[in-house]
């Protein structure tokens, strides 16, 4: 089956402007996962949701981010003012559910902001 | 919160070598996974190996939970092998990521 798809594959963007991140988690996978990886803070957790509610979003680095979840699929991240700092690979990852926690990534988002 | 340690940071091999990396937490964690990032960037998942040992082809991977360390195993590497490798932890499904392992499998 297919695995997790993002888009888009490459986003440039100028300081200031907001963004918006897709993902489409594994069919049927209710666990859904965003990281960041950077050169200068490598992988980092973002946000996890079950379903459409996030019970952790620890990792989310200022109020600029945001994600939401609908349809127990489907998820957008959110980077509204974007600044410079904010470049980087956004990964997304699903598992089949909270309790199975084999994590399956999609292949990024590259985030450029200018 | 969990520091994750990987060892070596980066490793250089012939074909046909074998190698062993590293990962050591600095707290117990009940979720410890290892990925395989390729040159294009593509996160795998090689191993969900919270606690025993796990082989998959060339690959194998142990971990010993009571003393906060896991081992990958990698043999008869092959070029398609190249890439970094992360292991990644945590109490819950949430992962803290090791800086990884670059390895660089020369023909």
């Amino acid at each position: 089956g297919a695995g997790v798809s993002q888009s888009p594959s490459n986003k440039v963007t100028e300081k200031g402007k907001d963004v918006e991140l897709r993902c489409d988690p594994i069919s049927g996978h209710t666990a859904l996962y965003w990281y960041r990886q950077s050169l200068g803070q490598g992988l980092e957790f973002l946000i996890y949701f079950q379903g459409n509610s996030a019970p952790d979003k620890s990792g989310l680095p200022s109020d600029r981010f945001s994600a939401e979840r609908t349809g127990g699929s489907v998820s957008t991240l959110t980077i509204q003012r974007t600044q410079q700092e904010d470049s980087a690979v956004y990964l997304c990852a699903s598992s089949t559910d909270s309790r199975a926690w084999t994590q399956y990534f999609g292949p990024g988002t590259r985030l450029l902001v200018l | 919160g969990i520091q994750v340690e990987q060892s070596p940071p980066d490793l250089i091999l012939q074909e046909g070598a074998n190698s062993t990396l590293r990962c050591n937490f600095s707290d117990s964690v009940n979720n410890l996974q290892w990925f395989h990032q390729n040159p294009w960037g593509q996160l795998i998942n090689l191993f969900y190996i919270p606690s025993g040992t796990k082989q998959n082809g060339r690959l194998s991977a142990t971990t010993v939970a009571t003393e906060r360390y896991s081992l990958l195993y990698i043999s008869s590497s092959q070029t398609t092998d190249s890439g970094v490798y992360f292991c990644a932890g945590g109490a819950t499904n949430k992962l803290i990521f090791g800086t990884g392992t670059l390895l660089a499998v020369q023909p």
